[in-house]
């Protein structure tokens, strides 16, 4: 198993340039995630799918769109990046332990700077 | 709203020196409380899971614990290659969403 995948490792954009972030995962897992993770503030959910078809916002979604027509890919797409939005991303894909909780895989990350 | 505050936010110990990392959490009704290993400029490693009170897992120099307010990480003769940030995190019962602390930073000198 590849595990969680994410491409690219690093990206440079300039404001207002749109982009998509690639995330695949083979482990058939229900749920995927993405995170944003900065200096002082942890790791921050964005969006998140608990299957094929369904998404939901996360803590900081503005500015990001999710899809997911497949349940081995989530991609994440910037619409208009802003320096805010330089980051460390982070996408993430879990199964659930009936009746508990769930135990979730993280991906190697996309460094992002926006000029 | 969910509340997880770890401390230290930094930690330095001599190889073999014991010690235990602190996860303080505020949550309406705990599904799981994660902790996570993540090195520079990597993705966090899943370590555990803990779902209830009482409950301790181990693996290796690591042993989690949980209480109805907080998780304590213990490392128990640590080596250099323990370093790395840890990181705690709480899922609900109603909700799917994680939500994480700000982590420790462990360095182990040899």
């Amino acid at each position: 198993n590849a595990g969680v995948t994410q491409t690219p490792k690093f990206q440079v954009l300039k404001t207002g340039q749109s982009m998509t972030l690639q995330c695949a995962q083979d482990m058939n897992h229900e749920y995927m995630s993405w995170y944003r993770q900065d200096p002082g503030m942890g790791l921050r959910l964005i969006h998140y799918s608990v299957g094929a078809g369904i998404t939901d916002q996360g803590e900081v979604p503005n500015g990001y769109n999710v899809s997911r027509s497949t349940t081995e890919d989530f991609p994440l797409r910037l619409l208009s990046a802003a320096p805010s939005q330089t980051s460390v991303y982070f996408c993430a894909s879990s199964y659930s332990v009936p009746g508990q909780g769930y135990e979730q895989y993280f991906g190697p990350g996309t460094r992002l700077t926006v000029t | 709203e969910d509340q997880v505050t770890q401390s230290p936010e930094a930690l330095r110990l001599q190889e073999g020196e014991s010690s235990s990392l602190n996860c303080s959490y505020t949550v309406s009704g705990l599904r799981g409380l994660f902790w996570y290993r993540q090195d520079p400029g990597k993705g966090p490693e899943f370590l555990f899971t803990l779902y209830s009170a009482g409950e301790e897992k181990e693996k290796e120099r690591l042993k989690a614990t949980l209480t109805k307010k907080e998780s304590f990480l213990h490392i128990t003769a640590p080596k250099p290659e323990d370093s790395a940030t840890y990181l705690c995190a709480v899922q609900e019962k109603a909700g799917n969403m994680l939500t994480f602390g700000g982590g420790t930073r462990l360095m182990v000198k040899p």
